[in-house]
């Protein structure tokens, strides 16, 4: 059965930190990690990652995926109150079936004035 | 285009009771999923399409039937509701462009309560 857990589960900081959200995962035929983030409605998509090693960026938020280790990390430096969301992370696996990806438990992040 | 759609956006029901949670993308997208977001668990896949006519089952697809006649609608059936089916539900698609699946595209949600 995939598996994919992200910690921490909630985490507070104030505006200015950095944070750094993990994201482990076990699957059979791994083809992609995904980082969405939900805020209070649908998920929007963040990142894609396909590749060892290779930083994607994005504004303030960054990530990196590690296929040896078999887990990602999604950076974001700077945080702002417009930060505050719940990150998930998704694991596309599988055979034939593109449909299914398989989500972590999310990271709820509030950030403070 | 409008994305992806999904009616109702609220819906009580009560135990037993049967209803359809409406799904439609215009994106010709061939994949399509169904999600329940519970708090804590993330999102869990209920059934997922990938074409016209070819459906399966995800991690819960207990209490809950699909069918997909077209590749722009992906309703999803509760046969006979219980209080353990309320949740949030998520309408997804992508598509393929070879070796991997695109970003998935989210509908904004059927908030659902089964009393």
């Amino acid at each position: 059965e995939d598996k994919v857990v992200q910690s921490p589960l909630s985490l507070v900081v104030h505006e200015g930190d950095t944070v750094t959200l993990n994201c482990s995962y076990e699957v059979t035929n791994f083809r992609s990690l995904l980082w969405y983030k939900q805020e209070k409605k649908a998920p929007t998509f963040l990142f894609m990652l396909t590749s060892s090693g290779i930083e994607k960026k994005s504004g303030r938020l960054s990530s990196i995926l590690d296929k040896k280790e078999l887990f990602s990390i999604l950076n974001i430096t700077a945080t702002q109150t417009g930060d505050s969301a719940v990150y998930l992370c998704a694991v596309h696996a599988g055979g034939t079936s593109y449909g299914k990806l398989t989500f972590g438990q999310g990271t709820i992040l509030t950030v403070h004035p | 285009n409008a994305g992806v759609t999904q009616t109702p956006k609220f819906q009580v029901l009560k135990t037993g009771q049967s209803m359809t949670l409406q799904c439609a993308q215009d994106m010709n997208h061939e994949y399509m999923s169904w999600y329940r977001q519970d708090p804590g668990m993330g999102l869990r896949l209920i059934h997922y399409s990938v074409g016209a006519g070819i459906t399966d089952q995800g991690e819960v697809p207990n209490g809950y039937n699909v069918s997909r006649s077209t590749t722009e609608d992906f309703p999803l059936r509760l046969l006979s509701a219980a209080p353990s089916q309320t949740s949030v539900y998520f309408c997804a698609s992508s598509y393929s462009s070879g070796t991997y699946q695109e970003t998935q595209y989210f509908g904004p949600g059927t908030r659902l309560l089964v009393l």
